[in-house]
C-alpha cells in the first residue's frame, strides 16, 4: 500500500472554478502534513502547511482528518496560473523524512 | 528570500562514472536532504543529514551513494559508479527545525548514458 496516495488526475477545470484534491496516508503516526506545488520540471515549492484545525491562505484551504487519515486541499476561484501538480506530503513520527504522494495534476483552462 | 542553490543544473555522465552533485543549503538551516524524481514519477526520499551525520536513508541510498558536508556550507551527494537508472532530477532540500517545511533547490538533472 502506498504511504501517501493521491488521485493523479488530471483535473481540467475552467477559470473561476472551485476544485478539491484529496490525499490519504497510511502511517497513523504521521505528525506533520504539507501541500507542495510543482510546476513541470521544477522543484516542489511549499504551498501551505496543514493544521488539525484546518487552515486557509487566500484562495486555498487545507483540511486534515486524522481519524480517516485524510488531507484535502480546496482551491477557490481557480486562476490559469494555478495549473501545476499538487503534492501531498506527510512526515512520520520518527525521524525527519517527508514522504511525498505521487501528485495531482491540475489544468485550469480559460 | 534566502534559497537553496544546486550546481550543476544539468550533468551528463557515462555509466560507471562517479558524479558529485553540489548544494548550498539556506545558511541557518540544520537539516539537509537529498530527494530524487525520475521523470514522470514521484519525489523519492534518499537521505537526511543532521549534526554532521546521516539520520535516515532509504533503500535507494545504497553503497554507491554517499553524502558529505565538508566545509559547513556545501552539502554534496556522490554517486560512485552511476547506472542508467540513476538518471533523474536530484533535489537538495533543507529546513530550519524538525517541524519546519522543506525548502528545495532547483535541482540537478542527471543523465546517465
Amino acid at each position: 500500500r502506498k504511504e501517501v496516495e493521491q488521485d493523479p488526475g488530471p483535473f481540467n477545470v475552467p477559470e473561476g472554478a472551485t476544485v478539491a484534491f484529496n490525499c490519504t496516508y497510511s502511517n497513523s503516526a504521521s505528525q506533520s502534513f504539507f501541500w507542495y506545488r510543482q510546476d513541470c520540471r521544477k522543484e516542489p515549492k511549499l504551498l501551505m502547511s496543514v493544521y488539525s484545525s484546518g487552515n486557509e491562505d487566500g484562495r486555498f484551504t487545507a483540511q486534515l482528518n486524522r481519524a480517516s487519515q485524510y488531507i484535502s486541499l480546496l482551491i477557490r476561484d481557480s486562476k490559469l496560473s494555478d495549473s501545476a501538480t499538487y503534492l501531498c506530503v506527510a512526515r512520520g513520527n520518527a525521524g525527519n523524512m517527508l514522504t511525498f504522494g505521487g501528485g495531482t495534476r491540475l489544468m485550469v483552462k480559460p | 528570500e534566502p534559497e537553496v542553490t544546486q550546481t550543476p543544473s544539468h550533468q551528463v555522465t557515462q555509466m560507471g562514472q562517479e558524479v558529485i552533485l553540489r548544494c548550498v543549503p539556506i545558511s541557518n538551516h540544520l537539516y539537509f536532504y537529498w530527494y530524487r524524481q525520475i521523470l514522470g514519477q514521484k519525489v523519492e526520499f534518499l537521505v537526511s543529514f543532521y549534526n554532521n551525520e546521516i539520520s535516515e536513508k532509504s533503500e535507494i541510498f545504497d553503497d554507491q551513494f554517499s553524502v558529505e558536508r565538508p566545509d559547513g556550507s556545501n552539502f554534496t551527494l556522490k554517486i560512485r559508479s552511476t547506472k542508467l537508472e540513476d538518471s533523474a532530477m536530484y533535489f537538495c532540500a533543507s529546513r530550519e527545525q524538525a517541524n519546519s517545511p522543506l525548502h528545495f533547490g532547483n535541482g540537478t538533472r542527471l543523465t546517465v548514458t
